[in-house]
């Protein structure tokens, strides 16, 4: 499984926009782009996901460099909601596995 | 109804118990999966089951026994646990076993063995 690479921590003030980044230089043309977060004494939640396009959803968007090695996870305006644990994850295209890295540890500040 | 619901909540066994652990989804998903997540560390896959069958084994020890009864049904066997077992049981379902395909997760069982 192609490897990525996480900030240990970030920290934000609430209402303001958060940038998670994400590298992932070994990524296949094949590979998906996946984001889940983890609160507090919660099993991990699906953020958003996407292969070559930015993505927007309804929790965040994502953007993904042209090359595909890195992405940025952004939550626009961050709640004291949005603390947890944020995982980038890259998925094989006809794999099933979830193969979680180290993750970022997001603090938000009211 | 995204729900992936696991049973119990908690559960505290000694080494020479045997227990199981439950996990049920009504989404119509076809592949269920297990991951084991020890203290501030991040989930490790255990087993997928893919159309009610096991597809991986992640190198589990045999004293982890999983079982797909049917579709919506996931169970755990544990028999002659350690205590460096004791972690938080994460069970997830998603439509297919492909990339595309979301995983849900349950909010997990948190074991202790004694």
């Amino acid at each position: 499984d192609a490897k990525t690479t996480q900030p240990n921590s970030m920290e934000s003030n609430e209402e303001e926009p958060v940038h998670l980044p994400c590298n992932h230089s070994t990524i296949s043309g094949t590979d998906y782009i996946h984001w889940y977060r983890q609160l507090p004494s919660q099993g991990p939640e699906y953020v958003i996901h996407g292969l070559t396009s930015n993505v927007n959803n309804r929790m965040a968007s994502l953007a993904i460099a042209e090359d595909r090695k890195s992405s940025t996870l952004i939550l626009h305006r961050a709640t004291l909601r949005d603390a947890a644990v944020y995982y980038c994850i890259l998925r094989e295209q006809y794999g099933n596995k979830l193969v979680f890295g180290a993750g970022t540890i997001l603090r938000v500040k009211s | 109804d995204t729900e992936v619901t696991q049973t119990p909540k908690h559960l505290v066994m000694g080494m020479t118990n045997k227990k199981s652990l439950k996990c049920e989804q009504h989404m119509g998903h076809r592949a269920m999966y297990w991951y084991k997540q020890k203290a501030k560390k991040p989930p490790e896959l255990m087993f997928v089951y893919s159309y009610e069958k096991l597809s991986i084994n992640e190198s589990v020890p045999s004293r982890f026994s999983p079982e797909c009864p049917n579709s919506s049904l996931l169970n755990l066997h544990l028999h002659a646990l350690q205590p460096e077992d004791s972690a938080l049981y994460l069970c997830a379902s998603s439509q297919g076993p492909i990339a595309k395909n979301i995983q849900y997760f349950g909010a997990g069982t948190r074991l202790s063995v004694l």
